[in-house]
């Protein structure tokens, strides 16, 4: 089966960095993409991973390891407009599998 | 914007009723998806289009009947819908998807969705 753990809600203050985590379990593994969705919104794509190490883009950032099933976003300089929902998902072969989900509040 | 527009954004149907949702992508993708987003739970892939032609269909109840008359083009439709179909409805396209290869090409690229409720 397919499993993909990322923590419900998490806060955070402007202008600090915060890391959401993602643990996956998958019958097989093309890439993992984190997407950000504001309430109502489309999901838009933040980034890509599908060989061990830091990818960073700005100020998002976001690393994968394939060995332990795992991926962390990291998010510096977090602004007002950083607060949404981010979302991981996993490629095992053609389709995307989601997470729930992390909803990061920024508060001021 | 990310080049993919869907209509309406939001749609309130009885479970009589006959309604389409409406997707068009302006990103020269060849597929294109359905997804439902419910409260509190993953986005569920329901169909997949490459090239046109359906090649999945994540066990889909048959009130839900996607077409696809062309690359940049997809519909819903939907019949006797039940109050627990209510959620937000969002496509997606992205290059071939059916190569299963590696790479960031086949990255999808959502729709604004649609929210549908029904009574």
């Amino acid at each position: 089966g397919q499993n993909i753990d990322q923590p419900t809600e998490m806060t955070a203050t402007e202008g600090a960095i915060v890391q959401i985590n993602c643990t996956y379990q998958t019958s097989g593994f093309n890439g993992l993409f984190w997407y950000q969705q504001h309430a109502g919104e489309a999901p838009t794509f933040l980034s890509y991973n599908v060989l061990d190490g830091l990818e960073e883009k700005g100020r998002f950032s976001s690393f994968l390891s394939r060995s332990k099933g795992y991926s962390y976003l990291l998010l510096k300089e977090l602004q007002m407009k950083d607060s949404a929902s981010y979302l991981c998902a996993v490629r095992p072969f053609q389709k995307l599998v989601f997470g729930t989900g992390t909803r990061l509040l920024v508060s001021p | 914007e990310t080049g993919v527009t869907q209509t309406p954004r939001h749609l309130v149907m009885g479970m009589t009723n006959k309604k389409s949702l409406k997707c068009e992508q302006h990103l020269g993708h060849n597929a294109m998806y359905w997804y439902k987003q419910s409260a509190k739970k993953p986005l569920e892939l329901m169909f997949v289009y490459n090239f046109k032609e359906q090649t999945e269909n994540n066990s889909v109840p048959s009130r839900f009947s996607p077409e696809c008359p062309n690359s940049s083009h997809l519909f819903l439709h939907l019949h006797t819908l039940q109050p627990e179909d209510s959620a937000l409805y969002l496509c997606a396209s992205s290059q071939d998807s059916a190569s299963g290869g590696v790479g960031s090409g086949e990255t999808q690229y959502f729709g604004p969705g649609t929210r549908l409720l029904v009574l």
